[in-house]
C-alpha cells in the first residue's frame, strides 16, 4: 500500500536550518508529485510549495520562496524539504503529500523553533 | 492567488442528522477544456493528518463512505454529510488544485450535538 514515511521531531534555535525527509512506498516514486504542507497547533492547513520527483522541477509559495529548498533523492524514493532562517512562527507540524489531489499524506513531523 | 473561504467555521450537529458546509473560491475553479472542477475535500482528525473524500468537487475516494458527498460548481462548493456518525467529528477543509498556490479553506469543525 501506498506509504510516506517522514523523518523524526525536530528542535531548532532561531536561524537555524532544518530539513524533513519524506520516504514514498508503495508505488513508483517518480509518478506523482509531492506536496508540502504545514500545520501550527490548532491552525489549518497552509500549502508550501511541491516537486516533481521525476524533473525536479519545484515551486513554492510566495511567502516561503528564497527560504524553502525542495529536493528529492530517486534511488531511495525520498522527497526532502529544507527551511532555512527559521522564526518562531514557523514552529509547525509539516506534512508531505503525494499527488494532485492530495490522496496520500506522511504522518507529520513537528518543527520546534525557540531559543 | 485563489482565496478559499469556508462556511460555518463551526457547527454542531446531532447524531443521525445532516451537516452541510460551504465552501466559495475567489475565482472560478472549473477548467472549461475538461468541464471539471479542481476542488477537493478533506477530513482531519485530531493527532491524524488530512484524508482526501472528495474531489473533482463530487468524486467520492474510494473508501469514503456514501454519506459524504460534494457539489457545487465555478465558485461555489458543499460537502454534505447525511446522517453524521460519531466518527465524523472532525475539521473539513475545501482545496483548490486548479493552480499554484493550492490552497485550503480555513477549515470548518463538526462537532456532536
Amino acid at each position: 500500500q501506498v506509504q510516506l514515511v517522514q523523518s523524526g521531531a525536530e528542535v531548532k534555535r532561531p536561524g537555524a536550518s532544518v530539513k524533513v525527509s519524506c520516504k514514498a512506498s508503495g508505488y513508483t516514486f517518480t509518478n506523482y508529485d509531492i506536496n508540502w504542507v504545514r500545520q501550527a497547533t490548532g491552525q489549518g492547513l497552509e500549502w508550501m510549495g511541491w516537486m516533481n520527483p521525476n524533473t525536479g522541477g519545484a515551486g513554492s509559495a510566495q511567502k516561503f520562496q528564497g527560504r524553502v529548498t525542495m529536493t528529492r533523492n530517486t534511488s531511495i524514493s525520498t522527497a526532502y524539504l529544507e527551511v532555512s532562517s527559521l522564526r518562531s512562527e514557523d514552529t509547525a507540524v509539516y506534512y508531505c503529500a503525494r499527488g494532485v489531489p492530495f490522496n496520500s499524506w506522511g504522518q507529520g513531523t513537528l518543527v520546534t523553533v525557540s531559543s | 492567488d485563489i482565496v478559499m473561504t469556508q462556511s460555518p467555521d463551526s457547527l454542531a450537529v446531532s447524531l443521525g442528522e445532516g451537516a452541510t458546509i460551504n465552501c466559495r473560491s475567489s475565482q472560478s475553479v472549473l477548467y472549461s477544456s475538461n468541464n471539471k472542477n479542481y476542488l477537493a475535500w478533506y477530513q482531519q482528525k485530531p493527532g491524524q493528518p488530512p484524508k482526501l473524500l472528495i474531489y473533482w468537487a463530487s468524486t467520492r475516494e474510494f473508501g469514503v463512505p456514501d454519506r459524504f458527498s460534494g457539489s457545487g460548481s465555478g465558485t461555489d462548493f458543499t460537502l454534505t454529510i447525511s446522517s453524521l456518525q460519531a466518527e465524523d467529528m472532525a475539521v473539513y477543509y475545501c482545496q483548490q488544485y486548479y493552480t499554484t498556490p493550492r490552497a485550503f479553506g480555513q477549515g470548518t469543525k463538526v462537532e456532536i450535538k
